[in-house]
């Protein structure tokens, strides 16, 4: 079955860097999109990035947008979220997704804390 | 950007009661609209997508309607399991945005 288990979260300081990642297993990764996707403490859901099959399309929201980098490594099977000069408003559970312009498969999630 | 506005913030609902959710755009996203629940500490779970088509294995009871500005979801009949959150997603000009949420508690 589908898995997408995501680790590299924890707490940073502002203006520190993090790297996430996201190890996918149960289907052929290189297949599909991928997509990361955040949510901030009581607040909604808000698409961060996403990289088409072989990483030459990417988005990144206006949010991140210079300071974050998605990337991944079809032979591994990760995805990877670079995140630089992060803001305490990055505060959030970020979630490795699946599948466009709808999301069927999700990780479970891994939260980032930027506090001093 | 596309502001996705869901109405109530709360609903507080008795099982077995019928449930109504509302999500506006700000503009028209034609049926480009799906409908996520989420419980505390787990990932959302895709329930309609196309505005009113169930996604694999959700249960009749969830049912979406409208199209261009104005949507809606329906629990027909609240279970227990259904108490969470609620959220939309416009994907009219994808990655697509996000409603604030409505949570579906406990009356």
């Amino acid at each position: 079955q589908v898995q997408l288990v995501e680790s590299g979260g924890g707490l940073v300081k502002p203006g520190g860097s993090l790297r996430l990642s996201c190890a996918a297993s149960g289907f052929t990764f290189s297949d599909y999109y991928m997509s990361w996707i955040r949510q901030a403490p009581g607040k909604g859901l808000e698409w961060v990035s996403y990289i088409s099959t072989g990483g030459a399309t990417i988005f990144y929201a206006d949010s991140v947008k210079g300071r974050f980098t998605i990337s991944r490594d079809n032979a591994k099977n990760s995805l990877f979220l670079q995140m630089n000069s992060l803001r305490a408003e990055d505060t959030a559970v970020y979630y490795c997704a699946r599948d466009r312009p709808t999301v069927s498969y999700w990780g479970q999630g891994t939260l980032v804390t930027v506090s001093s | 950007e596309i502001v996705m506005t869901q109405s109530p913030a709360t609903l507080s609902v008795s099982p077995g009661e019928r449930a109504t959710l509302s999500c506006r755009a700000s503009q028209s996203v034609s049926s480009n609209l799906a409908w996520y629940q989420q419980k505390p500490g787990q990932a959302p779970r895709l329930l309609i997508y196309a505005a009113s088509t169930r996604a694999t294995g959700i249960p009749a009871r969830f049912s979406g309607s409208g199209s261009g500005t104005e949507f809606t979801l329906t629990i027909s009949s609240l279970q227990s399991e259904d108490f969470a959150l609620y959220h939309c997603q416009q994907y009219n000009n994808w990655p697509g945005t996000f409603g604030q949420g409505t949570k579906v508690e406990m009356k």
